[in-house]
This record gives structure tokens, C-alpha cells and sequence, in this order.
């Protein structure tokens, strides 16, 4: 099937700065969008989504947006702390399907 | 704390050996889900279900199966092991059938086979 992948491997950061962590995706029927953030040792933990009719979205302290024209979907981070340190992932829905496809992963290095 | 309980941790086995992975849902949750998380493919779905019955089924080979019980633990089998087979198995839950922002995830079971 279709793909979700992540244009940095590793993106390093110094504390108190924002971060961009981009997510490419191939199908364009994708309708449901999901950032994950998976510390070391521990499962994937849900940070926000955002649905295909929307743009934008904010919580609290992290912004995803979505650019459904270049199938483009970044999740920011503000003021960046050293607890943010993690892989986050992008993953998708589409069809109906209920279940995410994931992409595969950028880890976040906040330095002190 | 997700509430999502995987055991064991960690597990060593021998190739061609066969093992179970367990998986006790958050309370009250009906779907279990089961992921496979290796450095070259990242988290791959295997399969879902849903108060006893499975659901969805996904990138899951025919040497592994998988139930689940009626107090709703779930059980992921693993047999014919190969080395390829080392990776770190989630195990999610959730109320309802989505996965997304409702399902929670335990905290993995790392499978070493040598």
C-alpha cells in the first residue's frame, strides 16, 4: 500500500528553541492525520491529529499542520525541552480504515 | 502509565523456537492491537481485535497468530522463529475499533531471536 514517511532522520535542537519535525505523505485519500511521540523504552503515546478538513491545528505547546496541496503534514514544538527528547512519528488513516499506517520515525535531540 | 500491560519485557529464544507475547488491555477497552516495531520496517500493524472477535488483520505472517480471551487479555503467537523476527511487539487498546487518538500503548515486549 501507500507510504507515510519523514523527510529528517534526527533533528537536533538547543533548549528553548522551537522544533519542525516534517512528515511526507503518498495517498491522497488519507483523511485522519496522528503525531506520536515514543520515548526510549516505552510504546508510542498520542500528541495530536488533525482531520484532512482542516489546516491547523494547536494544543499545548505543539502545532501540527497540514498542507493537503504537497501531501505535507509538520508537527512544531515550542520551546523545545530537554523531556521532548523522543522519535515521533506521523501516521494515517484512509478508507475508512481505523488503523494508522506509520511512518518511520524522526528522533529529536534537545541539548541543555 | 497507559494502563496497557505487556509481558514479558524482554525475551530471548533460539531460532525455529515458538513464543507467546501477552497483553492485558486498558479496563474497560475492547480492541487490542498488535504492532511490530523492527529498525527497518518501523511500526508495522499486524492485527486487531475486537471483544473476541478479530477485526483487521495487516502485515501479519502466517507463523504468527494471535486470540483474544474473553476477560479480553489478547495473546500474540510466534512460532517457526527466525532472526529476522527480533523486534520490539506492541500491544494497544481502545474502547471502540479506532486506533488513533483513543488507543493506548503498553510499553512493548523486546524479542531477541539467536
Amino acid at each position: 500500500g501507500e507510504s507515510v514517511g519523514l523527510h529528517l532522520p534526527t533533528l537536533s535542537v538547543q533548549e528553548g528553541d522551537n522544533s519542525i519535525i516534517n512528515c511526507a505523505y503518498s495517498n491522497s485519500a488519507s483523511d485522519y492525520f496522528i503525531w506520536y511521540k515514543q520515548e526510549s523504552g516505552k510504546g508510542p503515546q498520542f500528541i495530536i491529529d488533525i482531520r484532512s478538513n482542516m489546516d491547523k491545528r494547536q494544543g499545548q505547546r505543539v502545532t501540527v499542520l497540514l498542507n493537503k496541496t504537497v501531501k505535507h503534514l509538520s508537527l512544531q514544538i515550542a520551546a523545545t525541552q530537554p523531556g521532548d527528547s523522543a522519535v515521533y512519528f506521523c501516521a494515517e488513516t484512509s478508507g475508512g480504515s481505523y488503523i494508522p499506517t506509520f511512518g518511520r520515525g524522526t528522533s529529536l535531540i534537545v541539548h541543555p | 502509565d497507559s494502563g496497557v500491560t505487556q509481558t514479558p519485557k524482554h525475551l530471548i529464544t533460539a531460532t525455529g523456537q515458538r513464543v507467546t507475547l501477552r497483553c492485558s488491555p486498558r479496563s474497560g477497552d475492547l480492541s487490542v492491537y498488535w504492532y511490530q516495531q523492527s529498525l527497518d520496517q518501523g511500526l508495522q500493524f499486524l492485527i486487531q481485535y475486537y471483544n473476541g472477535e478479530e477485526r483487521a488483520k495487516g502485515n501479519i505472517l502466517e507463523r504468527f497468530s494471535a486470540q483474544q480471551f474473553p476477560d479480553l487479555h489478547s495473546e500474540l503467537n510466534l512460532s517457526s522463529l527466525e532472526l529476522g523476527d527480533s523486534a520490539l511487539y506492541f500491544c494497544a487498546s481502545s474502547v471502540g475499533l479506532k486506533a488513533g487518538a483513543e488507543a493506548f500503548f503498553g510499553q512493548g515486549t523486546r524479542l531477541t531471536v539467536v
